[in-house]
């Protein structure tokens, strides 16, 4: 079935400290690939989306690249900041299976001064 | 712009009691989600309405169901009420099934004691 592997947390950076953070899926067919952000106490805001192969998305200053060949969607931010702390998570929907999104378990992102 | 509106946004209930949770998508979007998102896990995928029908079943119990209104508000009906129930429960919206993206209401924190 469908699914979402994402990179363990937590992370911890410095202010100004280049962000990776790594996903992978599993689907049987095309599925569209979403970030989103949950800050701490509020629900899930979505940070940005490609709905296929190598489309880019990008939002305040974060990417991610629809890598179909390796199966990947990373997500970057060359310089972060303390108020870009939150947990993010990767999604997939849209494949053949249905119409539900498939989380992967949340990377937790501490940026310090 | 209008978002995804859930009511109430906290709820404390005893075992065995009952609950409902209101979902109110954006307006203009046909396409209601359910999610459940437990301590520090990431969002598990209920059920979907799409035109007042359901549309897709993920992992909902039978102690639970769910319909959509003709305004397409939706309501998450819990009987029985479990210590295991208390969640943070998401509401998401989107203008049809399958690959669109979902937008997400800030969730009703349901502690059931």
């Amino acid at each position: 079935g469908d699914s979402v592997t994402q990179m363990e947390g937590p992370v911890t950076l410095s202010e100004e400290a280049f962000l990776t953070i790594n996903c992978t899926y599993t689907a049987t067919g095309y599925p569209s690939l979403f970030w989103y952000v949950q800050y701490p106490g509020e629900g899930l805001q979505l940070l940005l989306k490609a709905t296929k192969a190598d489309d880019k998305g990008s939002n305040k200053g974060f990417e991610a690249t629809y890598r179909k060949e390796t199966t990947s969607f990373h997500l970057e931010k060359g310089s972060v900041q303390v108020s870009d702390s939150a947990v993010y998570f990767c999604a997939l929907s849209g494949t053949d299976t249905g119409n539900q999104f498939y989380f992967g378990t949340g990377t937790s992102l501490t940026v310090i001064p | 712009a209008a978002g995804v509106i859930q009511s109430p946004r906290h709820l404390i209930k005893e075992k065995r009691e009952t609950a409902t949770l209101k979902c109110y998508p954006i307006p203009r979007h046909d396409t209601v989600y359910w999610y459940q998102q437990g301590p520090g896990q990431d969002p598990q995928f209920l059920i979907s309405f799409y035109e007042k029908m359901q549309s897709d079943k993920g992992s909902i119990p039978d102690r639970f169901s769910a319909q959509q209104f003709s305004d397409y508000h939706s309501e998450l009906n819990m009987s029985s009420l479990e210590l295991g129930d208390s969640a943070l429960y998401f509401c998401a919206s989107s203008t049809s099934p399958g690959g669109e993206t979902q937008y997400f209401g800030p969730g009703t924190r349901l502690l059931v004691l």
